[in-house]
């Protein structure tokens, strides 16, 4: 399993781009991205997936680089409800596989 | 679409007693789901692998006789704690993977919102 590498902890102000990145240095060739925000008392909520190059959804995007040892989520204009704790996960997909958390990013987003 | 519940939400119980906590995949079914444990401040850590019809994996370290998981159905898994103590206070959290709601169509996990347990 990939182990992943984050930075413990981000503050931002309100308004401002947040870039979050991830080291996955031993990245497997069908290992996958996935970026997740978790906050307190709740289960992790599903934020955006990739594997190369760039990701946009209606929430964030992700980008990889070509040799995809590292991946950085990107949240445009952040508000106060998105100060939570951010996982970047590296895992296979596919039935049977298993994923292992890192430390994770605690984001907080003052006014 | 891929949502994935989670009973009870919270549970208070008595030293000695056993607690049952539920997971279930509302819309989808899912082959292969994952139980976690968070204790505060603390990510997420892998339990067991629970795969339908089939006996869980367990990770280094967790008893499967303290932590006894069914996996009867594609859209329910139980997990439940015999005999708890205090030590198992913790927050529990369930997963399911399927490929809804994945733009990148890979099988994706998607979580449970957790169930609180106070072992007095």
């Amino acid at each position: 399993l990939a182990k992943t590498t984050q930075p413990i902890s981000m503050d931002s102000y309100e308004g401002q781009e947040v870039n979050i990145t991830c080291s996955h240095n031993n990245i497997a060739t069908n290992d996958y991205i996935t970026w997740y925000q978790q906050f307190p008392s709740q289960g992790p909520r599903f934020i955006i997936q990739g594997y190369k190059t760039k990701v946009t959804n209606e929430v964030a995007s992700l980008f990889i680089p070509a040799d995809r040892k590292s991946s950085t989520l990107s949240l445009p204009r952040v508000s106060l409800s998105d100060t939570a704790v951010y996982y970047c996960l590296v895992s296979a997909g596919g039935g049977g596989f298993k994923t292992i958390f890192g430390a994770g990013t605690r984001l907080f987003v003052k006014a | 679409g891929a949502v994935v519940s989670q009973h009870p939400s919270w549970v208070i119980c008595k030293s000695g007693t056993s607690v049952k906590i539920e997971c279930r995949s509302l819309d989808f079914q899912a082959t292969t789901m994952f139980w976690y444990r968070q204790f505060p401040k603390q990510s997420l850590m892998l339990m067991a692998t629970s795969n339908e019809g089939s006996k869980a994996t367990y990770e280094q370290g967790v008893e499967k006789d303290k932590f006894l998981i069914n996996h009867a159905s594609l859209t329910l898994s139980t997990l439940t704690v015999t005999s708890a103590h205090p030590e198992d206070s913790s927050f529990y959290i369930c997963s399911a993977t399927t490929t809804s709601g994945s733009s990148a169509g890979r099988e994706t996990q998607y979580f449970g919102p957790g169930t609180r347990l106070l072992v007095l």
